[in-house]
């Protein structure tokens, strides 16, 4: 049962650095979404992709790109990495249902420091 | 505004009492869905229990029901005869939007500590 997979586990970059975040989900979910979080805060949206082919800012997108590359796999870039990216990153999943109780399912999250 | 308050920055609770987790939520979306996850030492994230706007009934998975108050906006977390394991970071979280386009917005969560 592997879920949601995300690599690599840990990573330090230095500033102006770029990098791509993997995440790949194997439960043919059509919704996955990319957080960050950070010391005393919650998980904050990145970008969420509700589908194939779609992507969509969240609360916190500036500094990062996405691509939802089959319905598998989104992966997170940051283009030239600042210290403020420092955080954890977590790739979730889900399937769609405004009504139901299906919950976001996530990977085992992303250690970024940026030196 | 925020639209998911946790007031408990940290509980401290004895072992086997029971313990409840404040979540207050700000919304105008009659159609949501509210949620509690677990976050271990070891980072990952956890579901826990889910409650749907229309719900009649409160939730309740094992240990853990959702005390649920929709006029006061309050979905609080009851967890039964607490265990060590129980020792961990507890968000809530909000679901709102159409379907195919939700979001979940989280709060910045309650670390609960459960002391022997």
């Amino acid at each position: 049962n592997a879920g949601v997979t995300q690599t690599p586990k840990f990573q330090v970059l230095k500033t102006g650095q770029s990098m791509t975040l993997q995440c790949a989900q194997d439960m043919n979910h059509n919704s996955m979404y990319w957080y960050r979080q950070d010391p005393g805060m919650g998980l904050r949206l990145i970008y969420y992709s509700a589908s194939e082919g779609t992507t969509d800012k969240g609360e916190v997108p500036n500094g990062y790109n996405v691509s939802r590359l089959n319905k598998r796999e989104f992966s997170l870039r940051l283009e030239s990495a600042a210290p403020s990216q420092t955080s954890v990153y977590f790739c979730a999943s889900s399937e769609p249902g405004q009504y139901s109780g299906q919950p976001q399912h996530f990977g085992d999250g992303t250690r970024l420091s940026i030196l | 505004a925020q639209k998911i308050t946790q007031t408990q920055p940290g509980m401290f609770v004895q072992e086997k009492e029971a313990v409840t987790l404040d979540c207050t939520y700000d919304t105008s979306d009659p159609s949501y869905g509210l949620f509690w996850y677990k976050q271990p030492s070891s980072g990952e994230m956890i579901f826990l229990i889910y409650q749907g706007s229309y719900d009649q009934q409160n939730a309740t998975e094992g240990r853990y029901s959702l005390n649920f108050q929709k006029a006061r906006k309050s979905a609080n977390l009851v967890i039964s005869a607490s265990q060590l394991g129980d020792s961990a970071m507890y968000f809530c979280a909000m679901r709102e939007g159409e379907t195919g386009n939700e979001k979940l917005t989280f709060g910045t969560g309650t670390r609960l500590t459960i002391i022997p």
